[in-house]
């Protein structure tokens, strides 16, 4: 049967802390990235987008940068808040007619008070 | 705006017994459809998604099926349920458009006893 516990690389930090969350991407025809917040219950929520023709795009208090060259993504969020707890996915699309994304496995970020 | 509703919240079913997940999309025409699986700590397993009225596509083999009767409803079903469906079951809509994103619904908590 399945085992039951988490499986996901995990990131703690303190409250009003940055935090850094990182994310290999496989497939090198990939254009289109996205990061996703998922909270405890819930389903993933859109946090910030960017193309392959970018090698950064600024949100409210998020930055993702985009290394093609190694193909890593990650996503930056300054101040970081206890509400910022939770799952974050990135996922990739290789564009096209292809309308499927790919996910990560997904980084638990804790944030301490 | 648009929204996306899934019903029911949470589900309780017997192994064997028939299984109906629904998911509309308000706000939109034409949408891209897709119905995910997340076991516990664990990332997101396309099941189906679906680009039209009629049209499925099959990513997993297994006893789910998924039926697109209106352009802004998709619906998961079993004839006779196992044990390993149980997880979290998600459904997401794209415009399939230029960026190919998706945005998901609250999500269906399945449990197999």
């Amino acid at each position: 049967g399945e085992s039951v516990g988490l499986h996901l690389p995990t990131l703690s930090v303190q409250e009003g802390d940055n935090s850094i969350i990182n994310c290999a991407y496989s497939n090198s025809a990939s254009d289109y990235f996205i990061w996703y917040k998922q909270e405890s219950g819930k389903g993933p929520q859109f946090i910030i987008d960017i193309r392959s023709n970018m090698d950064k795009r600024q949100g409210q208090r998020v930055t993702v940068l985009l290394n093609k060259t190694v193909k890593h993504l990650s996503l930056q969020i300054a101040a970081t808040q206890p509400g910022d707890s939770a799952v974050y996915f990135c996922a990739e699309n290789s564009g096209g007619s292809n309308y499927k994304l790919t996910f990560g496995k997904g980084t638990l970020l804790t944030v301490n008070p | 705006s648009q929204t996306i509703h899934q019903w029911p919240a949470t589900l309780v079913q017997p192994v064997g017994s028939p299984l109906s997940l629904e998911c509309t999309v308000e706000g939109t025409s034409n949408p891209n459809l897709y119905w995910y699986r997340q076991a516990a700590g664990r990332g997101l397993q396309l099941l189906f998604y679906s680009v039209g009225i009629g049209q499925i596509s099959s990513e997993v083999p297994q006893n789910l099926s998924a039926s697109r009767p209106q352009d802004r409803q998709f619906i998961l079903s079993s004839k006779k349920l196992l044990l390993s469906d149980s997880g979290f079951y998600l459904c997401a809509w794209g415009p399939g458009q230029v960026n190919n994103e998706q945005f998901f619904g609250p999500g269906t908590r399945l449990t197999v006893l």
